[in-house]
């Protein structure tokens, strides 16, 4: 079973900061996905990654397959960003679901 | 725009009670999946299905059961409910086929057992 380690835990920052959030994972997988959770709990996703790097508006998320890890960086962040940021790895191909990290919650202070 | 819609917002039962919480998709997918997500804990897999009428048990599917009868729904049903299945359920869908990877989640059912 693969193992999803998050960090930081809990991240406060200064409006117009640069934020990154790691993610390791233990286990070869075929995807890693970030996703974003804002209170009130309906999750939203933010980008689905095999390979690479991938850019939209503000967010960038990269992955290293051979070192299992993933960053997701935010580039001018603002108190509208703030939410917890979940990773979640997904296995080869099939239908199993993910598995999750416990997240990161992003405090953006104005 | 395409949805995963689950049925309640906020739910509250009582200890013992038969709980059914319901998920429909609209975006034809093959592949759903229920989680719950608790403090400290994060989302796990309680059931997942790949078609109609089939389905899977995730890391934690002790204390439910669900249903596929249609491709667009997917019900978690809990038979017995208990204080310990106070959490929030969120629902899934993804696409079929090995290189179908997007996920939709619905806006979770906040449940509290009495």
């Amino acid at each position: 079973k693969n193992e999803v380690e998050q960090s930081p835990q809990n991240l406060t920052a200064q409006e117009g900061e640069f934020i990154t959030i790691n993610c390791s994972y233990s286990v070869g997988i075929s995807a890693l996905h970030w996703l974003q959770q804002h209170p009130g709990g309906g999750i939203v996703s933010l980008f689905m990654l095999s390979s690479g790097k991938k850019k939209h508006g503000r967010l960038i998320a990269t992955i290293n397959i051979q070192e299992k890890h993933s960053s997701l960086h935010i580039t001018a962040s603002h108190p509208r960003d703030s939410a917890v940021y979940i990773c979640a790895v997904r296995p080869g191909g099939g239908a199993d679901g993910l598995t999750f990290g416990k997240g990161t919650h992003l405090i953006i202070q104005p | 725009d395409v949805k995963v819609t689950q049925s309640s917002r906020y739910l509250v039962k009582r200890t013992g009670e038969k709980v059914f919480l319901e998920c429909v998709q609209d975006m034809d997918h093959e592949n759903m999946f229920w989680y719950r997500q608790d403090p400290g804990l994060g989302l796990r897999l309680i059931y997942f299905s790949y078609d109609v009428k089939m389905k899977e048990k995730g890391d934690i599917p002790e204390g439910y059961s669900v249903s596929r009868e249609k491709k667009e729904r997917f019900s978690l049903i809990l038979e017995s409910a208990s204080t310990n299945q106070t959490s929030m359920y969120l629902c899934a869908s993804s696409p079929g086929g090995v290189k179908s990877y997007g996920y939709t989640f619905g806006s979770g059912t906040r449940l509290t057992v009495v």
